[in-house]
């Protein structure tokens, strides 16, 4: 089993949809969490991290299921602008053990 | 403000050639993290450098080597260079552990 997983998609939505991605961990002492965005032959660029107590930012929220052992991600009101593939990041284990999810591909369609 | 600055941004080797890649971190920020990303992969983490030492290891071949220097940059060496090393290669830094990592925008290695 994968330390991180996730669905890799593609999640086609139509622009306006609301859309959740998952993504589990195996690692119970997992630390941090993280969810990246990364458009094509690009790098991978923050979009927030992920807190216990959940964390919202504009059409953005991330919560944190300690006890599944899963973080979550929902976009609200999608846009065209949010095609891109979503990555989980998860630091656990050692000191600077870092763990990226195989990413899920959304495609935000007229 | 300054980001993760990566050299060079394409690089075309032959096989069996030895390629370096360079990486300088945000100022300040104190650990370096080398990975790999295949066409239509995650990002497979290869090294991590806290400090100027070695932190954590993952996924890297023993044909590649890489170090920290004083000055906090980092470069990646690979030699023996095969096909399937044909990839993205980023470097990331953060301040300390567990907290946000940042990602230079990548040196596309390419082996002919």
């Amino acid at each position: 089993r994968k330390e991180v997983e996730q669905d890799p998609g593609p999640f086609n939505v139509p622009e306006g949809a609301t859309v959740a991605f998952n993504c589990t961990y195996s690692n119970s002492a997992s630390q941090s969490f993280f969810w990246y965005r990364q458009d094509c032959r690009k790098e991978p660029k923050l979009l927030m991290s992920v807190y216990s107590s959940g964390n919202e930012d504009g059409r953005f929220t991330a919560q944190l299921n300690r006890a599944s052992q899963y973080i979550s991600l929902l976009i609200r009101d999608s846009k065209l602008s949010d095609s891109a593939t979503y990555l989980c990041v998860v630091f656990s284990g050692g000191y600077q053990k870092v763990t990226f999810g195989i990413g899920t591909k959304l495609q935000v369609i007229p | 403000a300054a980001g993760v600055i990566q050299s060079p941004r394409h690089l075309i080797k032959e096989k069996r050639e030895t390629a370096t890649l360079k990486c300088y971190p945000i100022p300040r920020h104190d650990t370096v993290y080398w990975y790999q990303q295949g066409p239509g992969q995650d990002p497979q983490f290869l090294i991590s450098f806290y400090e100027k030492m070695q932190s954590d290891k993952g996924s890297i071949p023993d044909r590649f080597s890489a170090q920290q220097f004083s000055d906090y940059h980092s470069e990646l060496n690979m030699s023996s260079l095969e096909l399937g090393d044909s990839a993205l290669y980023f470097c990331a830094s953060s301040f300390g552990s567990g907290n946000t990592i940042y990602f230079g925008e990548g040196s596309w290695l390419t082996v002919v």
